[in-house]
């Protein structure tokens, strides 16, 4: 079975710090995607990014990185200068194909507050 | 547009009772799904939906949930009799194509209570 981990359950920085927010992954697919996902206080998941397996480049989309590295199935997120509004609950997540049918498969989330 | 609809928002039952679950998608999405999230866990897929048929129902627990999509837009996820072990929230999401090439968009979910 496929697999997402993030070690990290809770992180509390102070506004205006960076953070890095950790994903490992396990697949025995050779084609597949990565996501980050943002749940904030009211609920809903917020798409934020999504990367596919022959895609290594870095991306960047204003404070939010992303770093995919398959050598060590990773794919870390980095928020830079966090602010408050980040605060939320961020999920990785993998898409697993099976039986014929593509589902995501979601680690346990990471809760982040920044603290003013 | 319009996002993802769900209710109710909350919901308390005793156990052994039963709930139901209403969810609008995106208008034109043609996939459904309906995650369970357990505090504290990421969401799991309970049940994914591709018009009206079922594409993947491997993790719904079908001796006491069911869910159904008829007309392929709208969806109710029931569940009777309810455990203890079925507090969560369910989330509804819907795409406009396969997962892997395409954005889920969430609704902000249905808060089950079993006491």
């Amino acid at each position: 079975a496929q697999k997402v981990t993030q070690a990290q359950t809770e992180i509390s920085v102070v506004e205006k710090e960076d953070v890095t927010l950790d994903c490992v992954y396990e697949t025995r697919d050779t084609t597949y995607y990565l996501f980050w996902y943002k749940q904030p206080p009211s609920g809903e998941l917020v798409f934020l990014i999504r990367r596919n397996s022959f895609d290594e480049q870095n991306e960047i989309s204003g404070r939010y990185s992303w770093n995919f590295q398959k050598s060590t199935s990773s794919f870390n997120f980095t928020i830079t200068a966090s602010q408050v509004v980040d605060s939320a609950v961020y999920f990785c997540a993998l898409s697993e194909r099976e039986g014929g049918s593509e589902k995501l498969v979601f680690g346990k989330g990471m809760k982040l507050t920044v603290n003013p | 547009e319009a996002g993802v609809a769900q209710s109710p928002r909350y919901k308390i039952i005793e156990k052994r009772q039963s709930v139901a679950f209403w969810c609008n998608p995106i208008s034109g999405h043609a996939t459904l799904y309906w995650y369970q999230q357990i505090l504290g866990q990421g969401p799991k897929l309970l049940i994914q939906f591709q018009n009206n048929g079922v594409v993947d129902d491997s993790q719904l627990p079908k001796d006491r949930f069911s869910a159904e999509r008829l007309k392929g837009v709208d969806s109710t996820l029931k569940i009777q009799p309810a455990k203890l072990e079925d507090s969560a929230v369910y989330l509804c999401a819907s795409s406009l194509n396969r997962v892997d090439t395409g954005e889920l968009f969430f609704g902000e979910g249905s808060r089950l209570t079993v006491l």
